[in-house]
Protein backbone atom coordinates (compact mmCIF):
# COMPACT_ATOMS: atom_id res chain seq x y z
CA UNK A 1 0.00 0.00 0.00
CA UNK A 2 1.29 3.69 -0.59
CA UNK A 3 3.21 5.21 2.33
CA UNK A 4 3.56 8.61 3.09
CA UNK A 5 5.93 10.47 4.85
CA UNK A 6 6.01 14.47 6.08
CA UNK A 7 9.27 15.62 6.85
CA UNK A 8 8.51 16.68 10.65
CA UNK A 9 5.85 16.67 12.88
CA UNK A 10 6.56 20.20 13.62
CA UNK A 11 8.28 23.33 11.86
CA UNK A 12 9.21 26.48 13.55
CA UNK A 13 10.02 29.29 11.34
CA UNK A 14 10.61 33.00 12.25
CA UNK A 15 8.16 35.47 10.31
CA UNK A 16 9.26 36.11 6.91
CA UNK A 17 11.09 33.31 6.00
CA UNK A 18 10.42 31.21 3.46
CA UNK A 19 8.60 27.58 4.96
CA UNK A 20 9.34 24.10 3.03
CA UNK A 21 7.71 20.99 4.10
CA UNK A 22 8.69 17.69 2.59
CA UNK A 23 5.93 14.76 1.32
CA UNK A 24 7.96 11.19 0.43
CA UNK A 25 5.98 8.47 -0.92
CA UNK A 26 6.68 5.08 -1.63
CA UNK A 27 5.59 2.32 -3.87
CA UNK A 28 3.03 3.23 -6.43
CA UNK A 29 3.08 6.05 -8.17
CA UNK A 30 0.69 9.16 -8.51
CA UNK A 31 -0.40 10.38 -10.92
CA UNK A 32 -1.48 13.92 -9.07
CA UNK A 33 -1.07 14.75 -5.39
CA UNK A 34 -2.91 17.63 -3.15
CA UNK A 35 -1.87 20.18 -0.40
CA UNK A 36 -4.56 21.13 2.40
CA UNK A 37 -4.27 22.77 5.16
CA UNK A 38 -5.90 22.15 8.54
CA UNK A 39 -6.42 24.46 11.17
CA UNK A 40 -7.19 23.02 15.28
CA UNK A 41 -10.65 21.48 15.26
CA UNK A 42 -11.41 22.04 11.64
CA UNK A 43 -11.16 20.07 8.58
CA UNK A 44 -8.99 20.42 5.95
CA UNK A 45 -9.23 22.89 3.15
CA UNK A 46 -7.45 22.61 -0.22
CA UNK A 47 -4.66 24.46 -1.25
CA UNK A 48 -3.14 23.26 -4.13
CA UNK A 49 -3.03 19.97 -6.71
CA UNK A 50 -0.28 18.97 -8.93
CA UNK A 51 0.12 16.32 -11.88
CA UNK A 52 2.53 13.96 -12.74
CA UNK A 53 3.81 15.56 -15.76
CA UNK A 54 3.95 19.19 -14.00
CA UNK A 55 7.31 20.27 -12.15
CA UNK A 56 5.70 23.01 -10.21
CA UNK A 57 3.02 24.89 -9.61
CA UNK A 58 2.29 27.97 -7.85
CA UNK A 59 -0.84 29.81 -6.23
CA UNK A 60 0.08 33.60 -4.82
CA UNK A 61 2.67 32.88 -1.95
CA UNK A 62 2.33 28.63 -2.29
CA UNK A 63 4.81 26.87 -4.41
CA UNK A 64 4.51 22.83 -4.63
CA UNK A 65 7.17 20.55 -6.78
CA UNK A 66 7.04 17.39 -7.45
CA UNK A 67 9.54 15.17 -8.63
CA UNK A 68 8.32 11.47 -9.39
CA UNK A 69 12.38 10.48 -9.66
CA UNK A 70 12.51 11.28 -5.79
CA UNK A 71 8.96 10.35 -5.32
CA UNK A 72 8.91 13.82 -3.39
CA UNK A 73 7.12 16.83 -3.41
CA UNK A 74 8.08 20.10 -1.88
CA UNK A 75 5.64 22.70 0.00
CA UNK A 76 6.59 26.43 0.49
CA UNK A 77 5.31 29.16 1.89
CA UNK A 78 7.37 31.94 0.87
CA UNK A 79 7.42 35.72 3.44
CA UNK A 80 5.49 33.65 5.91
CA UNK A 81 2.97 35.09 8.27
CA UNK A 82 1.78 34.04 11.73
CA UNK A 83 -1.74 33.40 9.97
CA UNK A 84 -0.10 30.44 8.39
CA UNK A 85 0.45 28.79 11.36
CA UNK A 86 -1.81 25.42 10.91
CA UNK A 87 -1.29 21.59 10.01
CA UNK A 88 -0.17 21.00 6.30
CA UNK A 89 -1.39 17.49 4.56
CA UNK A 90 -0.03 16.13 2.02
CA UNK A 91 -2.05 13.55 -0.22
CA UNK A 92 -1.78 11.54 -3.14
CA UNK A 93 -4.08 9.57 -5.31
CA UNK A 94 -3.78 5.29 -4.82
CA UNK A 95 -5.04 4.44 -8.08
CA UNK A 96 -8.37 3.15 -6.40
CA UNK A 97 -10.69 6.17 -6.73
CA UNK A 98 -9.60 7.64 -3.24
CA UNK A 99 -6.68 9.79 -1.76
CA UNK A 100 -3.90 8.38 0.45
CA UNK A 101 -3.22 11.31 3.25
CA UNK A 102 0.31 12.37 4.94
CA UNK A 103 0.17 12.62 9.12
CA UNK A 104 0.83 16.42 8.09
CA UNK A 105 3.34 19.11 9.23
CA UNK A 106 2.38 21.22 12.05
CA UNK A 107 4.06 24.77 11.05
CA UNK A 108 4.35 27.56 13.35
CA UNK A 109 5.61 31.00 12.04
CA UNK A 110 6.64 33.26 15.02
CA UNK A 111 6.24 37.01 14.89
CA UNK B 1 -23.68 27.70 0.85
CA UNK B 2 -23.63 25.54 3.15
CA UNK B 3 -20.98 22.75 1.40
CA UNK B 4 -20.48 19.57 3.42
CA UNK B 5 -22.59 19.45 6.56
CA UNK B 6 -21.75 16.89 9.49
CA UNK B 7 -23.62 16.32 12.75
CA UNK B 8 -23.39 15.54 15.46
CA UNK B 9 -20.35 17.54 16.27
CA UNK B 10 -19.68 15.82 19.53
CA UNK B 11 -20.97 12.44 20.52
CA UNK B 12 -20.35 9.94 23.55
CA UNK B 13 -21.04 6.53 23.87
CA UNK B 14 -20.88 3.28 25.67
CA UNK B 15 -19.22 0.55 24.10
CA UNK B 16 -21.66 -1.48 22.39
CA UNK B 17 -24.05 1.16 21.08
CA UNK B 18 -24.86 2.09 17.60
CA UNK B 19 -25.40 5.27 16.23
CA UNK B 20 -25.32 6.75 12.79
CA UNK B 21 -22.83 10.14 12.00
CA UNK B 22 -24.67 12.25 9.10
CA UNK B 23 -23.14 13.73 6.34
CA UNK B 24 -25.00 16.09 3.48
CA UNK B 25 -23.66 18.06 1.02
CA UNK B 26 -25.25 21.03 -1.05
CA UNK B 27 -22.67 21.03 -4.12
CA UNK B 28 -24.19 18.08 -6.39
CA UNK B 29 -21.15 16.03 -5.91
CA UNK B 30 -20.79 12.34 -7.38
CA UNK B 31 -17.87 11.37 -5.24
CA UNK B 32 -18.65 11.84 -1.27
CA UNK B 33 -16.01 9.89 1.80
CA UNK B 34 -15.40 8.65 5.09
CA UNK B 35 -12.23 9.60 6.68
CA UNK B 36 -10.98 9.00 10.69
CA UNK B 37 -8.26 11.23 11.85
CA UNK B 38 -6.33 10.24 15.02
CA UNK B 39 -3.39 11.86 16.08
CA UNK B 40 0.17 10.91 14.24
CA UNK B 41 -1.80 9.01 11.89
CA UNK B 42 -3.43 11.47 9.66
CA UNK B 43 -6.67 10.74 7.91
CA UNK B 44 -7.43 6.77 7.08
CA UNK B 45 -9.97 6.28 4.21
CA UNK B 46 -13.12 4.49 5.81
CA UNK B 47 -15.32 3.98 2.88
CA UNK B 48 -16.63 5.77 -0.35
CA UNK B 49 -19.41 6.74 -3.24
CA UNK B 50 -18.77 7.41 -6.04
CA UNK B 51 -22.67 7.91 -6.93
CA UNK B 52 -25.97 6.95 -5.37
CA UNK B 53 -26.60 3.52 -4.94
CA UNK B 54 -22.21 2.86 -5.34
CA UNK B 55 -20.40 2.37 -2.19
CA UNK B 56 -16.65 0.57 -1.68
CA UNK B 57 -14.43 -0.11 1.17
CA UNK B 58 -11.26 2.06 2.19
CA UNK B 59 -8.39 1.07 4.44
CA UNK B 60 -10.23 0.61 7.70
CA UNK B 61 -13.93 -0.15 7.35
CA UNK B 62 -14.48 -2.99 10.20
CA UNK B 63 -16.70 -1.92 12.10
CA UNK B 64 -18.25 0.77 10.22
CA UNK B 65 -21.39 0.48 8.07
CA UNK B 66 -22.48 3.13 4.69
CA UNK B 67 -25.32 3.71 2.21
CA UNK B 68 -25.74 6.39 -0.33
CA UNK B 69 -29.59 6.36 -1.56
CA UNK B 70 -29.44 10.02 -2.78
CA UNK B 71 -26.75 12.38 -3.93
CA UNK B 72 -26.48 14.35 -1.15
CA UNK B 73 -26.17 12.55 2.02
CA UNK B 74 -23.71 9.76 2.87
CA UNK B 75 -24.40 8.26 6.52
CA UNK B 76 -22.07 6.44 8.68
CA UNK B 77 -23.03 3.11 11.06
CA UNK B 78 -21.29 2.38 14.12
CA UNK B 79 -22.85 -1.28 14.42
CA UNK B 80 -21.27 -1.85 17.85
CA UNK B 81 -19.27 1.48 19.24
CA UNK B 82 -15.78 0.25 20.38
CA UNK B 83 -12.96 2.28 22.40
CA UNK B 84 -11.11 2.20 19.17
CA UNK B 85 -13.49 3.84 17.07
CA UNK B 86 -12.81 6.85 19.74
CA UNK B 87 -11.62 9.81 17.11
CA UNK B 88 -12.37 12.39 14.66
CA UNK B 89 -14.32 11.68 11.94
CA UNK B 90 -14.52 13.42 8.84
CA UNK B 91 -16.77 13.49 5.70
CA UNK B 92 -15.73 14.90 2.18
CA UNK B 93 -16.98 15.52 -1.17
CA UNK B 94 -15.45 16.24 -4.85
CA UNK B 95 -17.52 16.34 -8.31
CA UNK B 96 -15.88 13.57 -10.03
CA UNK B 97 -16.55 10.41 -9.48
CA UNK B 98 -13.02 9.05 -9.99
CA UNK B 99 -12.40 10.93 -6.55
CA UNK B 100 -9.51 12.69 -8.00
CA UNK B 101 -10.12 16.31 -7.52
CA UNK B 102 -9.86 18.48 -4.93
CA UNK B 103 -12.17 17.46 -1.37
CA UNK B 104 -14.20 19.36 0.34
CA UNK B 105 -14.60 18.35 3.98
CA UNK B 106 -17.37 18.66 6.48
CA UNK B 107 -15.87 20.40 10.25
CA UNK B 108 -15.69 16.88 11.66
CA UNK B 109 -17.32 14.97 14.32
CA UNK B 110 -15.50 14.16 17.45
CA UNK B 111 -17.14 10.64 19.16
CA UNK B 112 -15.58 9.01 21.81
CA UNK B 113 -16.85 5.53 23.35
CA UNK B 114 -16.34 5.00 26.46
Amino acid sequence: SQKIEQNSEALNIQEGKTATLTCNYTNYSPAYLQWYRQDPGRGPVFLLLIRENEKEKRKERLKVTFDTTLKQSLFHITASQPADSATYLCALDTGRRALTFGSGTRLQVQP
Amino acid sequence: NAGVTQTPKFQVLKTGQSMTLQCAQDMNHEYMSWYRQDPGMGLRLIHYSVGAGITDQGEVPNGYNVSRSTTEDFPLRLLSAAPSQTSVYFCASSYPGTGTGELFFGEGSRLTVL
